[in-house]
């Protein structure tokens, strides 16, 4: 079956790095996206990979194995409006989304 | 570029009537869009996809008599939620594909801002 995993919270303070993993079992792969949720709103989009390595993006860089069906985002320098639910999706060979339950970044003063 | 915009934000309705969703693509084409619904503190589960001109592909467990979906241009896309009741409150979103217009990643799906649905 196809299925995405992330940890379910996480907690870091102002002005640290964090790193969200996302392992990922899909039928064909076309891709890795990570979406940024705010409580309420819809998803806005941070990254997308397809090739293995480390792509930069100012303060948020996204990586992927593709071998080992892993990728995290990793998130710089946090500021206090990074608090969000963070979402890894996997795209399959139908290129349909597969979408992880999300990841509650709690970012602390 | 790439807005995707949803109408009601907000509805409330009472348990048996109909409430349509607008999904409206503003400054691309979107052959195809995604309605998708989300429960408190859970992930994003696909109802169903949405190509122009054709029949919607529903997920296994969606009742497609019941979310009924028109996807008439290739801006438009609406969710009808036929005889609601309180289990159908959630916040709906929908998403846009933009294949045309080679900008920004291939395959990124635009999200709307949602539509919180409350049924009493």
């Amino acid at each position: 079956g196809q299925n995405i995993d992330q940890p379910t919270e996480m907690t870091a303070t102002e002005g640290a790095i964090v790193q969200i993993n996302c392992t990922y079992q899909t039928s064909g792969f076309n891709g890795l996206f990570w979406y940024q949720q705010h409580a309420g709103e819809a998803p806005t989009f941070l990254s997308y990979n397809v090739l293995d390595g480390l792509e930069e993006k100012g303060r948020f860089s996204s990586f992927l194995s593709r071998s080992k069906g892993y990728s995290y985002l990793l998130l710089k320098e946090l500021q206090m409006k990074d608090s969000a639910s963070y979402l890894c999706a996997a795209m399959d060979s139908n290129y349909q989304l597969i979408w992880g339950a999300g990841t509650k970044l709690i970012i602390k003063p | 570029g790439a807005v995707v915009s949803q109408h009601p934000s907000r509805v409330i309705c009472k348990s048996g009537t109909s409430v349509k969703i607008e999904c409206r693509s503003l400054d691309f084409q979107a052959t195809t869009m995604f309605w998708y619904r989300q429960f408190p503190k859970q992930s994003l589960m696909l109802m169903a996809t949405s190509n122009e001109g054709s029949k919607a592909t529903y997920e296994q467990g969606v009742e497609k008599d019941k979310f009924l979906i028109n996807h008439a241009s290739l801006t438009l896309s609406t969710l009808t939620v036929t005889s609601a009741h309180p289990e159908d409150s959630s916040f709906y979103i929908c998403s846009a594909r933009d294949l045309g217009d080679g900008t920004g990643d291939l395959y990124e799906q635009y999200f709307g801002p949602g539509t919180r649905l409350t049924v009493t």
